[in-house]
C-alpha cells in the first residue's frame, strides 16, 4: 500500500452532469476525509467517515454533493448536476484512531466543468 | 470559523536562509498539523504537534505550539530551492474529529 488513492486524477464535464470520484484509502486507516480545495485557498472541509459511518455531512457544499463509502474501505464523492462553480481540486485523506492520526492525502481530483 | 490562519500570507527568502511561519487558531484543540502543497499537487504531511507538546522536531523543521495564545510557528531552517511552496496548518479541535485548515503561506526560496 503506497498511500491513498484517487481517481480519476482529471475530469472535465459539461455543465448539469453527474460526476463521481472514488478514494482507497490507506488500508489500515478507519478515517476517511474529503475536502474541496479552489485556487489559492486552503483544503475546505466536506464530510468525514469513520469505518462506514459518515460522522459530519453537514459541511457538504448542497444537496447535490453526497459520499458514500460502504464497506469501510474506498469511498466515492458524487456531486449531481454539476455547475461552473464546483471546479476545483477534491481531494481525498485518511487517518488512524489509534496512535498517531496524521491524515494523508491523495493528490487529488481535479474537476472542471464547462 | 475554526480555521487556522497562516501568517504572512507570502514570503520570499533566499537559499540557505530561514524561513518562519505563523499559525494562528480561534478554538481548543487536539492537535496541529503542518502540510506542505507543491503548485496543482496534493497535500504532503509535515508535522504533528500534540496540545501537550509546546516543541517539536524533525530535519530542518521546527514546530512550536503556544495553546495560551492558541498559535504554532513552522521554521524551516537552511532553506533550499525544494522547498518553494504553499504551507498550511490544519487544526484538530477537540469538539470532533474533522480538521480545518487556514488559507496557507506562499514561500519562496531563491536560488
Amino acid at each position: 500500500d503506497t498511500g491513498v488513492s484517487q481517481d480519476p486524477r482529471h475530469k472535465i464535464t459539461k455543465r448539469g452532469q453527474n460526476v463521481t470520484f472514488r478514494c482507497d484509502p490507506i488500508s489500515e486507516h478507519n478515517r476517511l476525509y474529503w475536502y474541496r480545495q479552489t485556487l489559492g485557498q486552503g483544503p475546505e472541509f466536506l464530510t468525514y467517515f469513520q469505518n462506514e459511518a459518515q460522522l459530519e455531512k453537514s459541511r457538504l457544499l448542497s444537496d447535490r454533493f453526497s459520499a458514500e463509502r460502504p464497506k469501510g474501505s474506498f469511498s466515492t464523492l458524487e456531486i449531481q448536476r454539476t455547475e461552473q462553480g464546483d471546479s476545483a481540486m477534491y481531494l481525498c485523506a485518511s487517518s488512524s484512531t489509534t496512535g498517531d492520526t496524521e491524515a494523508f492525502f491523495g493528490q487529488g481530483t481535479r474537476l472542471t466543468v464547462v | 470559523s475554526q480555521q487556522g490562519e497562516e501568517d504572512p500570507q507570502a514570503l520570499s527568502i533566499q537559499e540557505g536562509e530561514n524561513a518562519t511561519m505563523n499559525c494562528s487558531y480561534k478554538t481548543s484543540i487536539n492537535n496541529l498539523q503542518w502540510y506542505r502543497q507543491n503548485s496543482g499537487r496534493g497535500l504532503v504531511h509535515l508535522i504533528l504537534i500534540r496540545s501537550n507538546e509546546r516543541e517539536k522536531h524533525s530535519g530542518r523543521l521546527r514546530v512550536t505550539l503556544d495553546t495560551s495564545k492558541k498559535s504554532s510557528s513552522l521554521l524551516i531552517t537552511a532553506s533550499r530551492a525544494a522547498d518553494t511552496a504553499s504551507y498550511f496548518c490544519a487544526t484538530d479541535p477537540n469538539t470532533g474529529n474533522q480538521f480545518y485548515f487556514g488559507t496557507g503561506t506562499s514561500l519562496t526560496v531563491i536560488p
